[in-house]
């Protein structure tokens, strides 16, 4: 069965501090994998796709890892700010259809504290 | 270029009313689609479009209805709301492959 599995939760950090989120999948034949961004009471903004063939890519503070071998990916935010609060999708997509279909996560909810 | 809009914002329905949620994309997307967002839940996909006059249905289908007349528009309609339908929904679009998904801001709706 085709999931998208996302740890932690919640979390919350300080202002400032690093933080990593997870995102483990099963989707298959993969074909991308894409971080989103929701802030409260509105729409997913996206971040991050990448590509079976990419590892890495990153969004200013924002940098995404991808291990298609272990299905794994990482969302890293670096020196997090207060604005970072907010909700963290994991979405995949499979290679089998034309446009692919779409598996998403539950999110990573993150609350950044002063 | 406003991307995908979403109206309207916030409904209050009775059980049993019907009404309509509206979706507008001006980026000549062949794909649109319909998603719910429940606590604790990833979006779930309820209708979808590859283009003008196709349609098909997703994961939790029952209890709405959608048309695709043209590019631009994909009307989501509930036909007989029930609290089970007390949701945020999601529209968005894109073009195939790696390309990015444009969501809307989202409408928020309570079936009393």
């Amino acid at each position: 069965k085709n999931q998208v599995e996302q740890s932690p939760q919640s979390l919350i950090i300080l202002e400032g501090k690093n933080c990593t989120l997870q995102c483990n999948y099963t989707v298959s034949p993969f074909s991308n994998l894409r971080w989103y961004k929701q802030d409260t009471g509105r729409g997913p903004v996206s971040l991050t796709i990448m590509t079976f063939s990419e590892n890495t890519k990153s969004n200013g503070r924002y940098t995404a890892t991808l291990d298609a071998d272990t299905k794994q990916s990482s969302l890293h935010i670096t020196a997090s700010q207060l604005s970072d609060s907010a909700s963290y999708i994991c979405v995949v997509s499979d290679r089998g259809s034309t446009l692919g279909r779409l598996y998403f996560g539950r999110g990573t909810q993150l609350t950044v504290w002063p | 270029n406003a991307g995908v809009t979403q109206t309207p914002k916030f409904q209050v329905l009775k059980t049993g009313q019907s009404m309509t949620l509206q979706c507008a994309q001006d980026m000549n997307h062949e794909y649109m689609s319909w998603y719910r967002q429940d606590p604790g839940m990833g979006l779930r996909l309820i209708h979808y479009s590859v283009g003008a006059g196709i349609t098909d249905q997703g994961e939790v289908p029952n209890g709405y209805n959608v048309s695709r007349s043209t590019t631009e528009d994909f009307p989501l309609r509930l036909l007989s709301a029930a609290p089970s339908q007390t949701s945020v929904y999601f529209c968005a679009s894109r073009t195939g492959g790696r390309n990015t998904i444009y969501f809307g801001e989202g409408s928020w709706l309570t079936v009393v």
